[in-house]
């Protein structure tokens, strides 16, 4: 009865390479982030969809690319990998209209090699 | 633009002792104010949270106040345990201004028995 389930849960790859990493919520809520975690354990938001509509892009490289397919699902691809890439990935998900809190997954380590 | 301060850590206490993590943010209008804690290897949970001034959010023996004067929440719990070792955030979100939850750079906590 995972709430926000993400997949992989470790990822190991070469530079160069293109990867995906999926995020599942089964708590209904309308709106999903995506969220990067550096090395010193640093948090900052990605993007955010709320009801399958991008409404938060921070200035992140355009090899990032969030896909939707629906309200449940918010998946990660990333192009052409570079070893900066390397960090912990965490997907969120809240509920718009009732509450500003959010819930996390258990993240995804990601290492560029 | 919004931002959050907190104490660098690491911070290293016995078992029962007191503690404190001090947080002060920044941000145009009255956000609200949460904190997060991070066990290791896994992803985020919310401690506590607190939205409007001088409101006190608590859960687990910890206790943060809402400081609307000091622009400041910060964490406290009277006896800390081996099992608090966890990375602590304080974030604020701001309804209606950037959407997204800010959060501060993490302090790492180390109870020893």
């Amino acid at each position: 009865d995972t709430a926000v389930s993400q997949t992989p849960k470790y990822l190991v790859t070469q530079m160069g390479n293109d990867k995906s990493i999926k995020c599942e919520q089964n708590l209904g809520h309308d709106t999903m982030y995506w969220y990067k975690q550096d090395s010193k354990k640093f948090l900052k938001i990605m993007f955010s969809y709320n009801n399958k509509e991008l409404i938060i892009n921070e200035t992140v490289p355009n090899r990032f690319s969030p896909k939707s397919p629906d309200k449940a699902h918010l998946n990660l691809h990333i192009n052409s990998l570079e070893l900066g890439d390397s960090a912990v990935y965490f997907c969120a998900s809240r509920d718009w209209t009732s509450t500003d809190t959010q819930y996390f997954g258990p993240g995804t380590r990601l290492t560029v090699l | 633009g919004d931002s959050v301060t907190q104490m660098e850590g690491p911070v290293t206490l016995s078992e029962e002792a007191f503690l404190t993590i001090n947080c002060t943010y920044t941000a145009t209008g009255y956000p609200s104010l949460f904190w997060y804690v991070q066990y290791p290897g896994e992803g985020l949970q919310l401690l506590l949270k607190a939205t409007k001034a001088d409101d006190k959010g608590s859960n687990k023996g910890f206790e943060a106040t809402y400081r609307k004067e000091t622009t400041s929440f910060h964490l406290e719990k009277g006896s800390v345990q081996v099992s608090d070792s966890a990375v602590y955030f304080c974030a604020l979100y701001l309804q209606g201004g950037s959407e997204k939850l800010v959060f501060g750079k993490g302090t790492k906590l180390t109870v020893n028995p």
